[in-house]
Parts: C-alpha cells; structure tokens; sequence
C-alpha cells in the first residue's frame, strides 16, 4: 500500500463548479498535509496546507482534513480553466521529517 | 519568498557523459531534495540532505550521486549518463517541520 494515494484522474469538470480532489494515507501518525499545484511542464507550487481536523479556507480553495478516516481533501469553488492542473497530496509520514508525495491528480476545467 | 534555483532548465547531453545539475537556495535551510519526475511515476526521490557534507540515499539513488559542500548549495551528479535518465530534475529545500519549495526544474535529454 502506497503511502499517500490518489486518484490520478483525469478529473472533468465544468467552468464555475466545485472540484473535489481526494487523497488517503496509511501513517496514522501523519499529522501535516500540503497541496502542491502543478502546471505541465512547471514545478510544483504549495497552495495549501492542514494540521488539525476539519476544515481551513484560503480564497476559492478548501483544505479537509479528517484524520480518523485518514482522508484529506481540497476543493475549489468556482472553478476556472486556470486551475487545470495536476495536484499532489503530501504528508510527513515515519514519524519523522520525510515528505511523502501522492503521484497526483490531475484535473481539467472545462469552458 | 523563498528560492530555489537550479542552474539550467533544459540541458541536452550524451551518453557516457558526466552530468551536473546544480540548486542553489537562498534560505538557511538544512534539508535539500533532488527528485526526478516522469509521466505516470509521480516524484520519486533520489537523494537528500540534511547538513553539509551529509547525504541520504532515496528511493531511486542508482547512477547518481551528489555533493552538499555549502549549505546553500546541493548538486546532482549523473555520473555516466544513460538514455533512461532522460526526465525531468527537481531540487527543494524544506525547513525543520516546513513544506517543501521546488525549483523551476531541468528538463534533462540524454541522446
């Protein structure tokens, strides 16, 4: 079992509606979270991150995080052709410094 | 903001040939990564570092080396390079407890 997993998608969705990207880890005792953006061909860009239980909002973006299910989200209202992109879910995992990342998902918004 | 420079974002060599690809930051921070990315693989690490002169193996450090002779410089050696380390090279630094922040990226073609 992979560490941080994701759907790789590709996820669709239309221009002004929400996206739910979604991402489980197995280290319980995991307790920080980040989500990278990254355009093709660019490296990718830190736009979130989450310590506690429940929900932190930044602009158009939502971070979740639900640590008895092991589950972290983001969602992003209103979404624009700007934020096609692929997204990577991180964690610390092995009780120490070590940043794990989930392979991505990558999504699509559509005119 | 913080930065991380790697010294080239396209580089064409050859195969046999020694290769370095450099990353600077202008941080104080211990830990330095390279990763390599390829479509469908996701990130995967090849070598980190958490002091000056220290130096950890990542998942994939075969065909690799690396030097960290000032903190604020972390090299990636290929030392005979081959046609499979064709990819993209990714080097970030990353605070005690902190996210990690990426360079541009070198996009590296070995012919």
């Amino acid at each position: 079992q992979k560490e941080v997993e994701q759907n790789s998608g590709p996820l669709s969705v239309p221009e002004g509606a929400i996206a739910s990207l979604n991402c489980t880890y197995s280290d319980r005792g995991s307790q920080s979270f980040f989500w990278y953006r990254q355009y093709s061909g660019k490296s990718p860009e830190l736009i979130m991150f989450i310590y506690s239980n429940g929900d932190k909002e930044d602009g158009r973006f939502t971070a979740q995080l639900n640590k008895a299910s092991q589950y972290v989200s983001l969602l992003i209202r209103d979404s624009q052709p700007s934020d096609s992109a692929t997204y990577l879910c991180a964690a610390f995992t092995g009780g120490g410094n070590k940043l794990t990342f989930g392979t991505g998902t990558q999504l699509k918004v559509e005119l | 903001d913080v930065k991380v420079t790697q010294s080239s974002r396209y580089l064409v060599k050859r195969t046999g040939e020694k290769v370095f690809l450099e990353c600077v930051q202008d941080m104080d921070h211990e830990n330095m990564f390279w990763y390599r990315q390829d479509p469908g693989l996701g990130l995967r690490l090849i070598y980190f570092s958490y002091d000056v002169k220290m130096k950890e193996k990542g998942d994939i450090p075969e065909g690799y080396s690396v030097s960290r002779e000032k903190k604020e410089r972390f090299s990636l050696i290929l030392e005979s390079a081959s046609t499979n380390q064709t990819s993209m090279y990714l080097c970030a630094n990353q605070g005690v407890n902190q996210p990690q922040h990426f360079g541009d990226g070198t996009r590296l073609s070995i012919l």
